[in-house]
């Protein structure tokens, strides 16, 4: 049975560029969370779908938006990149029934 | 609002001595608890959770802790650290449910001298 999973593991972009990670959920979890961790912090939540739609969201600017397609998995979008914006991303999923388990995190650096 | 403060950064400890990590938290009502460690260039692995009941829970990797309201904290223990015990320890709280959105403290960083 495959955990949460994120793909990919490691990505370089330039300031202004736009980046699309990816998660796909917990085999049984419906709902993902996506974190943001800046280098010696705790995460912090960006934002949480369920059934598609957003259901929750963090104190992130606009420029971060996601997806939550049918088979659950899930897309976090970022546009404009800041070089502020560098941290590791942190893909959660869950269900009713279940906590939250976490993915291997996609490592985004921005130049 | 919903916070978690973790005092300790950085502690060392001896192979096979004691461990206990601190953690409070700020939550009007009964809050749901988590530990979480996270190994460099990792994600996060659930140690254990506190939703109700008894106030002492049993986790992985022989780790356990302690719910006290009254003093708003859940302390992490292990009665003798291995090695492979270092990384970094992040408390969390939700409200309302397992599925609701973390707040994390900003960790403690565990090393572990043979």
């Amino acid at each position: 049975d495959a955990g949460v999973t994120q793909s990919p593991t490691h990505l370089i972009k330039t300031r202004g560029q736009q980046v699309t990670l990816r998660c796909s959920p917990k085999s049984g979890h419906d709902t993902v969370s996506w974190y943001q961790q800046a280098l010696g912090q705790g995460p912090q939540f960006i934002f949480q779908y369920y059934e598609e739609e957003e259901r929750q969201r963090g104190n992130f600017p606009d420029r971060f938006s996601g997806h939550q397609f049918p088979n659950y998995s899930s897309e976090l979008n970022v546009n404009a990149l800041l070089l502020g914006d560098s941290a590791l991303y942190l893909c959660a999923s869950s269900s009713v029934v279940d906590t939250q388990y976490f993915g291997p995190g996609t490592r985004l650096t921005v130049l | 609002a919903q916070s978690v403060t973790q005092p300790d950064i950085h502690i060392t400890v001896s192979e096979g001595a004691s461990l206990e990590l601190r953690c409070n938290y700020s939550y009007g009502a009964t809050p749901y608890l988590f530990w979480y460690v996270q190994s460099p260039g990792q994600g996060l692995q659930l140690l254990l959770k506190y939703f109700s009941g008894d106030t002492l829970v049993q986790g992985i990797k022989g780790f356990e802790a302690e719910f006290k309201r009254s003093q708003s904290s859940f302390n992490l223990r292990k009665p003798s650290v291995h090695w492979s015990d270092a990384a970094e320890y992040f408390c969390a709280v939700t409200n309302g449910g397992a599925t609701n959105k973390l707040i994390f403290g900003t960790g403690t960083l565990l090393a572990v001298q043979p």
